[in-house]
């Protein structure tokens, strides 16, 4: 059974600092997703991973992704507080009906 | 950019009763899900459906819980005799079938569900 493990659940962080929230899944997958969620509201797609050192970039939010590893990481480069949301990462199972599996999430603050 | 619609955004209703969420997923995606989401926890699978039957369905899928799509566009899911435990943001997702290298899945807004 595939499981997605994401650290840290909680993020404080000043603006103008970099961090990284990591995302760590079990099974081989061929697809991972990154999405931010504001409080209340829906699911926002930041970026799709197709395959191994995928990296993708927007704005000051980069993802990667190893998939030797199983690990993606979203690297926040001088956080804003914009940027204050929770982020989820998601990974594709294979076969079947291509569920997403989520990780629990990362709620990320920026303080001015 | 095409949109999945869900409605309500918000319901309320008695332990007990019977409530039906609405989904109007992309139009030209064949895949359709649902998931849940207790207040400040994961997002969690509940079913798959394609071709007009689940492909999947996870252990929270219970008897209570049933899905269809009686007119080709719309996707419901309807629970039976809600429970206090159902409260939750309930979202509808789609995807198209085709791997393009891109293709990802789209998310409804969410209907929050208060069982009282």
């Amino acid at each position: 059974e595939l499981k997605v493990e994401q650290n840290p659940l909680f993020l404080s962080m000043q603006e103008g600092k970099n961090y990284t929230i990591y995302c760590n899944y079990s099974t081989t997958s061929d697809r991972l997703y990154w999405y931010r969620q504001d409080p209340g509201k829906s699911l926002e797609s930041l970026f799709v991973l197709l395959s191994n050192g995928a990296v993708k970039q927007e704005g000051r939010l980069m993802a990667s992704l190893d998939t030797k590893a199983r690990l993606s990481t979203l690297h926040i480069t001088a956080a804003v507080h914009d940027l204050s949301a929770t982020y989820f990462c998601a990974v594709r199972t294979q076969g079947g009906s291509d569920k997403l599996v989520f990780g629990k999430g990362t709620k990320l603050t920026v303080n001015p | 950019e095409p949109e999945v619609t869900q409605t309500p955004s918000h319901q309320v209703t008695q332990m007990g009763q019977e409530v039906i969420l609405r989904c109007v997923p992309i139009s030209n995606h064949l895949y359709f899900y649902w998931y849940r989401q207790i207040l400040g926890q994961k997002v969690e699978f509940l079913v798959s459906f394609y071709n007009n039957e689940i492909s999947e369905k996870s252990e929270i899928f219970d008897d209570q819980f049933s899905v269809e799509r009686p007119d080709g566009s719309n996707f419901t899911l309807k629970i039976r005799s809600t429970k206090l435990e159902d409260s939750a943001m309930y979202f509808c997702a789609s995807r198209w079938t085709v791997l393009f290298s891109n293709y990802g899945y789209t998310f409804g807004s969410g209907t929050r569900l208060t069982v009282v």
